[in-house]
C-alpha cells in the first residue's frame, strides 16, 4: 500500500484547543510534507521538513519529525473554526505518498 | 508561491467516452509532473509519473492503456482516461515541483462522474 498511517483518523475539538496529528512513513526519506484539503478541493501546502530536521514552525503550525521511529506529529494550536480540513503527511523524494488523512473539525 | 492550473474542474461524461484532463505548471517548468487520484473520504493515490518528451511510469495496478498520459512540454500534462466507466468516477490531481525533491505544488483537482 502507498499509504502510511495516519492518527487519528477524525479529531472534533473546540476552537482555541489543540490539535495533534501524527503520521507514520514506510521508507527512508529526505523530507516530509504537510498538506491541508478543504472537502472536495485541492491540496494546500503547510510545511516541509528536512530529514536532518527534528522541529520545525510556521505561525501556528509545529511539526516534529522522528526518522528513527519513521513518524512526524503536526501539531496546530489556537484552533479556529476555519482550520477545519482533511490534513494529510506526504514523503518521497519526487513521486509523493500519503498518509492516510486526519480530518479535523474544529467547532466554534 | 509556484502555480499549478488543471482543466476542467469537472466533467460528466457517459460511460465509454474518454475524457482529458490537463494539468499546467503556470510560473515554472517541470520536466515532471504526477497524477494522483483521490476516492472520497481517502488518501490521494499516486497514479504515474509523467515524464517529459517519455513514456509516462505507471504504479502498480494502474492500466496505463486507460489512462494515457502525455508530458508534450515543460509546463503541460494530460491524463487521458479512455473508455470511461462509473468506477472511474474520482477526483483527479495533478502535482509538479520547480525543483526535484522539493515542495510539490498541487493543481485544483478535476472531478470526474461518469454516468
Amino acid at each position: 500500500s502507498q499509504q502510511g498511517e495516519e492518527d487519528p483518523q477524525a479529531l472534533s475539538i473546540q476552537e482555541g484547543e489543540n490539535a495533534t496529528m501524527n503520521c507514520s512513513y514506510k521508507t527512508s526519506i529526505n523530507n516530509l510534507q504537510w498538506y491541508r484539503q478543504n472537502s472536495g478541493r485541492g491540496l494546500v501546502h503547510l510545511i516541509l521538513i528536512r530529514s536532518n530536521e527534528r522541529e520545525k514552525h510556521s505561525g501556528r503550525l509545529r511539526v516534529t519529525l522522528d526518522t528513527s521511529k519513521k513518524s512526524s506529529s503536526l501539531l496546530i494550536t489556537a484552533s479556529r473554526a476555519a482550520d477545519t480540513a482533511s490534513y494529510f503527511c506526504a514523503w518521497g523524494n519526487n513521486d509523493m505518498r500519503f498518509g492516510a488523512g486526519t480530518r479535523l473539525t474544529v467547532k466554534p | 508561491g509556484a502555480v499549478v492550473s488543471q482543466h476542467p474542474s469537472w466533467v460528466i461524461c457517459k460511460s465509454g467516452t474518454s475524457v482529458k484532463i490537463e494539468c499546467r505548471s503556470l510560473d515554472f517548468q517541470a520536466t515532471t509532473m504526477f497524477w494522483y487520484r483521490q476516492f472520497p473520504k481517502q488518501s490521494l493515490m499516486l497514479m504515474a509519473t509523467s515524464n517529459e518528451g517519455s513514456k509516462a511510469t505507471y504504479e502498480q495496478g494502474v492500466e496505463k492503456d486507460k489512462f494515457l498520459i502525455n508530458h508534450a512540454s515543460l509546463t503541460l500534462s494530460t491524463l487521458t482516461v479512455t473508455s470511461a466507466h462509473p468506477e472511474d468516477s474520482s477526483f483527479y490531481i495533478c502535482s509538479a515541483s520547480p525543483l526535484a525533491g522539493e515542495t510539490q505544488y498541487f493543481g485544483p483537482g478535476t472531478r470526474l462522474l461518469v454516468l
